[in-house]
């Protein structure tokens, strides 16, 4: 069954600060790796396709990079709005979400 | 533009049949590049996907799913719904349905979602 490990599982930082959520795939997905912002209460919002591809709407500040096994999303400068939960989604092998990471402002 | 809205009982018993439909409105139900997803979130906790269909019927169950669920298509109303079977607390959850894109049945992501239906197993 494909794995995804995605660290960390909490993260706090400030506004204005760079901020890298990472996800590990167990195989090889090639780019089949999505991101996606979860806001409290709220449902997922996909941010990032394909890997590296923003969707439609979303700030630049939003990005993400990876190939094969290890993925990286990364918010350049954070912003109080950025506060919520990241997830990857892994569709090479089914379809896997990873565990999470809450952001939070310091 | 292109809205979903899940409905549900909200409260189902233990052992029960849980049934969940999503209405699609504003846009395309058959287009062929989009499967209709579920995926659930118990509370506190994280992201599930529990199958997907395409409006010709065609579906993709998750293996944990595939005895107990079952993902249907009426595109006479732009429906789609998933029957459970035997739950127990452990399907307490948000249940999301979203439009997924696909490249014929490979499935991609979820780029719409509907806003969840809490559904809650107790006696």
């Amino acid at each position: 069954d494909m794995q995804m490990t995605q660290s960390p599982s909490s993260l706090s930082a400030s506004v204005g600060d760079r901020v890298t959520i990472t996800c590990q795939a167990s195989h090889d997905i090639r780019n089949y790796l999505n991101w996606y912002q979860q806001k409290p209460g709220k449902a997922p919002k996909l941010l990032i396709y394909d890997a590296s591809n923003l969707e439609t709407g979303v700030p630049p500040r939003f990005s993400g990079s990876g190939y094969g096994t290890d993925f990286s999303f990364t918010i350049s400068s954070l912003q109080p709005e950025d506060i919520a939960t990241y997830y990857c989604q892994q569709y090479d092998d089914n379809i896997t979400f990873g565990q999470g990471t809450r952001l939070e402002i310091k | 533009q292109l809205q979903l809205q899940e409905s549900g009982p909200g409260l189902v018993k233990p052992s029960e049949t849980v049934s969940l439909t999503c209405t699609v409105s504003g846009g395309s139900f058959s287009g062929r590049n989009y499967h209709w997803g579920w995926i659930r979130q118990p509370p506190g906790k994280g992201l599930e996907w529990l199958g997907s269909i395409h409006y010709t019927g065609s579906t993709h169950y998750n293996p944990s799913l595939r005895t107990r669920g079952t993902i249907s298509v009426d595109t006479s109303n732009n429906q789609f719904s998933l029957r459970l079977r035997s739950v127990t607390a452990a399907d307490t959850a948000m249940y999301y349905c979203a439009r997924q894109s696909s490249s014929g049945e490979w499935l991609e992501a979820f780029d719409i979602w509907g806003q969840g239906t809490l559904v809650i197993v107790s006696s």
